[in-house]
């Protein structure tokens, strides 16, 4: 398996434009989660989808962030209008949810995303 | 609300010789704990967990202790190697297990 791919790698924008993160779950995974990692707060939870539907998205930051799963082998999240403050690495992870309940998650690359 | 703390940022070591990282947290109702390996331009990988029943899990030269009084636990790395150098992250969930909370990472570095 190809593992979680995320793109693009990297994304760099002015504030106030439109930001569109895409990842793609390891196939047969059920669950998938999408994180932030900062200098400041470190690696933290943003939302997470169980077979396509948002459980708990209690970790987005703002309004201004939204995510969606249309289908199993796709999500994206979005940042409208986008905000310096919003620069950090974004992580996808997706993991079965046969793994005995278990909670080994696997990660794509990461976006980093530069707001200027 | 950092539940999940690494309190040193980063720890070296001589090849060879033993790595000790360690990780507290407050939260008494996590019961599963995991540690991640995060290479430079990669994700997170995971590397070992230990569930709170036990208080040892060991898988070939790495093993993670817990102690849940304490509310620590540390991961051995024995013999430290070169290629062991990463930021690793200490994690811990509850419940479902899907909201897993992550500690800041301590940068390894083995020296040859």
């Amino acid at each position: 398996d190809a593992g979680v791919i995320q793109s693009p790698r990297h994304e760099v924008t002015e504030m106030g434009q439109e930001v569109t993160l895409r990842c793609k779950p390891i196939s047969g995974h059920d669950y998938l989660f999408w994180y932030r990692q900062t200098m400041m707060r470190g690696l933290e939870l943003l939302i997470y989808f169980n077979n396509n539907v948002p459980i708990d998205d209690s970790g987005m930051p703002e309004d201004r962030f939204s995510a969606k799963m249309p289908n199993a082998s796709f999500s994206t999240l979005k940042i409208q209008p986008s905000e310096p403050r919003d620069s950090a690495v974004y992580f996808c992870a997706s993991r079965s949810g046969t793994s005995g309940g278990y909670n080994e998650q696997f990660f794509g690359p990461g976006t980093r995303l530069t707001v200027l | 609300d950092q539940q999940v703390k690494q309190n040193s940022p980063s720890l070296s070591v001589q090849e060879g010789r033993i790595s000790i990282l360690n990780c507290d947290y407050t939260n008494s109702m996590f019961d599963y704990f995991l540690w991640y390996k995060k290479y430079p331009a990669e994700g997170p990988t995971f590397l070992i967990s230990i569930s709170s029943i036990k208080d040892k899990n060991e898988d070939g030269r790495f093993t993670v202790f817990l102690n849940k009084s304490a509310k620590h636990l540390s991961l051995h790395i024995v013999p430290s190697q070169p290629g062991d150098s990463a930021v690793y992250f200490c994690a811990a969930s509850a419940y479902t297990h899907n909201d897993m909370r992550f500690g800041a990472g301590t940068r390894l570095t083995v020296k040859p």
